[in-house]
């Protein structure tokens, strides 16, 4: 069964950093790119980041570019969202999500998400 | 950026009847189109890709139609466990990916 637990959210003052760390089960987890996604209280999704299975590429969402760094550990199978500089529009219950492209490339699409972790930028 | 724009921002219905969702792409995204479902305070849960394949699991009732600027999910007979809101998403010219802004099906 492919399981996807996120962790490390929190309440952070603005200009604070913060790592989420999202752990994998069930697949194969270097051969899936992977994302994350936000959702701000009561509104849409937002896709932030995503990483191919290796970790050779990565992209972002202009809105985080230059302060969210996406990474993953195969050997741990575990995603990671290091975020800095952060700010009140960035509060967001933040979702990692398997891509179903195949052999670790993108696919763009997500057949699996974590239950998210809840982050808060106030002071 | 494409801009994915739905329609109806809510739709209200009685279970068994059918619903109909619209998705609409600022430019052609060809058939590389997503559905979501989410239930308040879960995950969302992918339904249709390639803009009119059935994901693992997810039941006839729902089918996805449309290619290049126009799309459509379809519920062909409303169950209970189907009120929820209704993503759509783009994955043809990225990134970003985006998202429309979501249709919540409710209970007429």
């Amino acid at each position: 069964e492919v399981q996807l637990l996120e962790s490390g959210g929190g309440l952070v003052q603005p200009g604070g950093s913060l790592r989420l760390s999202c752990a994998a089960s069930g697949f194969t987890f270097s051969s899936y790119a992977m994302s994350w996604v936000r959702q701000a209280p009561g509104k849409g999704l937002e896709w932030v980041s995503a990483i191919s299975g290796s970790g050779g590429s990565t992209y972002y969402a202009d809105s985080v570019k230059g302060r969210f760094t996406i990474s993953r550990d195969n050997s741990k199978n575990t995603l990671y969202l290091q975020m800095n500089s952060l700010r009140a529009e960035d509060t967001a219950v933040y979702y990692c999500a398997k891509d179903l492209g195949a052999y670790g490339d993108y696919g763009g699409y997500f057949d699996y998400w974590g239950q998210g972790t809840l982050v808060t930028v106030s002071s | 950026e494409i801009v994915m724009t739905q329609s109806p921002a809510t739709l209200s219905v009685s279970p068994g009847e059918r619903a109909t969702l619209s998705c609409r792409a600022s430019q052609s995204v060809s058939s590389n189109l997503a559905w979501y479902q989410q239930k308040p305070g879960q995950a969302p849960r992918l339904l249709i890709y390639g803009a009119s394949t059935r994901a693992t699991g997810i039941p006839a009732r729902f089918s996805g139609s449309g290619s290049g600027t126009e799309f459509t999910l379809t519920i062909s007979s409303l169950q209970s466990e189907d009120f929820a809101v209704y993503y759509c998403q783009q994955y043809n010219n990225w990134p970003p990916y985006t998202f429309g802004g979501g249709t919540k099906v409710e209970i007429k």
